[in-house]
């Protein structure tokens, strides 16, 4: 498996102001992927973090509302840009092991509260 | 794309039953199916998985089964502890599709003791 970390945690956050999530794995992996997860619901995936090239979105997600850099096979960012109460849930990295299996693990997420 | 379904949403058993949960999927290419347990307030945890040229995988008291012409896979959970509780999550992913993983909507169940 992978050891995923998160940062921050948690986070409350006034309307139209931004926040940068962080997304740090302990060893390099090819797929990095982030998610949201609104209260009480399933995991929607926003996008994939390619390292050396822009994020590929997902339908209902742009690159202006949810920046995504990948500037190595380590580490990841999310922005969640012009935040609105909607944007209130709980962001998840996600990485694919490489290997034989490719399982896919989560970081801790990031709860985020928009006010 | 890929569609996933999950039944039942919700899920009450009692201590020492078993739990069904069942999924369907949509696109025929998809080749991986895992089942995730998450806990109030943490994050999804991997706990067993299949690949389409498996037909079921067991792991204690957890097994997996798979009908690829159906479309269809199920989590079985025998001997049901109050630790079971949680939210499970199926999954397909189609290889060609960029390593995408699709979720279902998600089961709840409840263990009472």
């Amino acid at each position: 498996s992978a050891v995923i970390s998160q940062k921050p945690s948690r986070d409350i956050c006034q309307r139209g102001t931004s926040l940068t999530i962080q997304c740090q794995v302990d060893s390099q992996v090819t797929m990095m992927f982030w998610y949201r997860q609104q209260p009480g619901q399933s995991l929607t995936l926003i996008a994939t973090a390619n390292q050396g090239s822009e994020a590929t979105y997902e339908s209902g997600f742009v690159i202006d509302k949810f920046p995504i850099s990948r500037p190595n096979l380590t580490f990841s960012t999310l922005t969640v840009s012009n935040m609105s109460p909607e944007d209130s849930s709980i962001y998840l990295c996600s990485v694919e092991v490489t290997g034989g299996i490719n399982e896919q693990y989560f970081g801790p997420g990031t709860r985020l509260t928009v006010t | 794309g890929e569609n996933v379904e999950q039944h039942p949403s919700t899920l009450s058993v009692q201590e020492g039953d078993s739990a069904v949960i069942k999924c369907t999927y949509s696109d025929s290419a998809s080749n991986y199916f895992p089942w995730y347990k998450q806990e109030l307030g943490k994050r999804p945890q991997l706990i067993i998985d299949i690949r389409s040229n498996v037909g079921e995988k067991k792991d204690q008291r957890i097994a997996v089964t798979l009908n690829k012409t159906a479309k269809h896979f199920s989590l079985h959970i025998t001997e049901t502890q109050p630790e079971d509780s949680a939210v499970y999550f199926c999954a397909a992913k189609v290889r060609a599709a960029g390593n995408k993983l699709t979720f279902g909507g998600g089961t709840r169940v409840l263990v009472k003791p």
